[in-house]
């Protein structure tokens, strides 16, 4: 069974400052993996898809990479903001479609 | 641009009675999903529907039920209801077939309380 593993559970930065969430998985079959960003009784915003076939993919800010092999990605967070805090998430899809998300991130970011 | 759209947005019931909640997907997008986001937990996936078939099962309890209508507008039926079904329910649609990138869209969910 897949699992999914983000580290840290939880991180506070200054405004400014680059970051990086980390995302692990057990099952390297994926078919995507999607970064979503969740504010506080929200629903989920999707930010970045990465296809199993691709590495990394880039939208604003924001920078995703995928390895397959080691089972790992990473959200990368340029120059942050404070409307930036949220909890991020990582969910891996499966090729049954099965959706598997980590426990995310609880990123502050302080003005 | 059009997104997905749940309703409704709150809903307080009382244990043993009965809860449908409705999601409507972006227009175009044939496959729908729910998910299911306990206090302080990640969420959990229910149940999937692909042109109005069930695609994937997860999770889901017996007691809950759900079905893709042909305008691909999907509900979750959900009966003798429990204090641990209180949550938020997300819908998510994605475009199926040769278009499906496999991006999920999420609503904003359903808020469900069961007293």
């Amino acid at each position: 069974k897949q699992e999914v593993t983000q580290i840290p559970a939880a991180l506070s930065v200054p405004e400014g400052e680059n970051l990086v969430l980390n995302c692990s998985f057990t099952d390297s079959a994926i078919y995507n993996l999607q970064w979503f960003r969740q504010d506080p009784g929200k629903g989920l915003t999707s930010l970045l898809l990465i296809q199993s076939s691709q590495r990394e993919q880039t939208s604003g800010r924001l920078n995703a990479s995928l390895d397959k092999s080691s089972g790992r990605s990473t959200l990368y967070i340029a120059a942050s903001q404070p409307g930036d805090s949220a909890t991020y998430l990582c969910a891996v899809i499966g090729d049954n479609n099965d959706m598997r998300f980590g426990a995310g991130t609880r990123l502050t970011v302080k003005p | 641009a059009a997104g997905v759209i749940q309703s409704p947005r709150h809903l307080i019931k009382e244990k043993r009675e009965t809860a449908t909640l409705k999601c409507y997907p972006i227009p175009r997008h044939d496959t729908v999903y729910w998910y299911q986001q306990g206090p302080g937990q990640d969420p959990q996936f229910l149940i999937s529907f692909y042109e109005k078939m069930q695609s994937d099962k997860g999770s889901i309890p017996d007691r809950f039920s759900a079905q893709q209508f042909s305008d691909y507008h999907s509900e979750l039926n959900m009966s003798s209801l429990e204090l641990g079904d209180s949550a938020l329910y997300f819908c998510a649609s994605s475009p199926g077939g040769q278009m499906n990138t496999g991006e999920l869209f999420f609503g904003e969910g359903s808020r469900l309380t069961v007293l």
